[in-house]
């Protein structure tokens, strides 16, 4: 079964570095997204990515975070500098349809620790 | 802004048992809903999409329904089994993205 793919499972990095978390989407996907979950809150929104732009991004998508899709099979997510708060699981997921008429298929995550 | 909750927040269960979860969202103008599993430190996995336009979803042994006009979803699973244990999110899709309940966590014993 096809399924989204993420990439390192957990990274632990200090405050100011760079980091990049890198996702495989279902191939015949067209929507990409990043949501995030810090330990013990909801799962939330970061960006929704589609024809080679971002569609949509909340709040906490500030100029720190950028997307790319380098490729034709990678979807990244970059965090210029992380602080402690950016500490969390984050998941990449795709759609073959846009969100409000297709469901969303979510990779296993990427835990990212900022000290 | 829409805000999803979920309850109870953690439910325990003997094998066997018919349980319901339950999902309520402030903001009726949805899209669709979906309901997801998550199993502790990993991912999220589809289990069920509701269209706005649909009563209810049916996957095996879950039964998921959705009364927009009243902001409600439940979550029904049947002859609940040990593997079943895990925690179960609601997510709600209004512009552009899902929102997300704070998820129940069901333990099924066996």
């Amino acid at each position: 079964e096809p399924e989204v793919t993420q990439t390192p499972s957990h990274q632990v990095t200090q405050m100011g570095q760079e980091v990049i978390l890198r996702c495989v989407p279902i191939s015949n996907h067209l929507y990409f997204y990043w949501y995030r979950q810090i330990l013990g809150q909801k799962v939330e929104f970061l960006v929704s990515f589609y024809n080679n732009e971002i569609s949509e991004k909340s709040e906490i998508f500030d100029d720190q975070f950028s997307v790319e899709r380098p490729d034709g099979s990678n979807f990244t997510l970059k965090i210029r500098s992380t602080k402690l708060e950016d500490s969390a699981m984050y998941f990449c997921a795709s759609s073959a349809l846009r969100t409000e008429t297709g469901e969303l298929f979510f990779g296993e995550g990427s835990r990212l620790t900022v000290l | 802004k829409q805000e999803v909750t979920q309850i109870p927040a953690a439910l325990s269960v003997p094998e066997g048992e018919n349980l319901v979860l339950n999902c309520s969202f402030t903001d009726s103008a949805i899209y669709n809903l979906q309901w997801f599993r998550q199993d502790p430190g990993k991912g999220l996995t589809s289990l069920l999409l509701i269209q706005s336009s649909q009563r209810e979803q049916t996957s095996g042994r879950l039964n998921a329904s959705l009364d927009k006009s009243s902001g409600r979803s439940t979550l029904y699973i049947a002859a609940s089994q040990p593997g079943d244990s895990a925690t179960y999110l609601c997510a709600v899709c209004g512009n552009y993205k899902l929102t997300f309940g704070k998820g129940t966590l069901l333990t099924v014993n066996p």
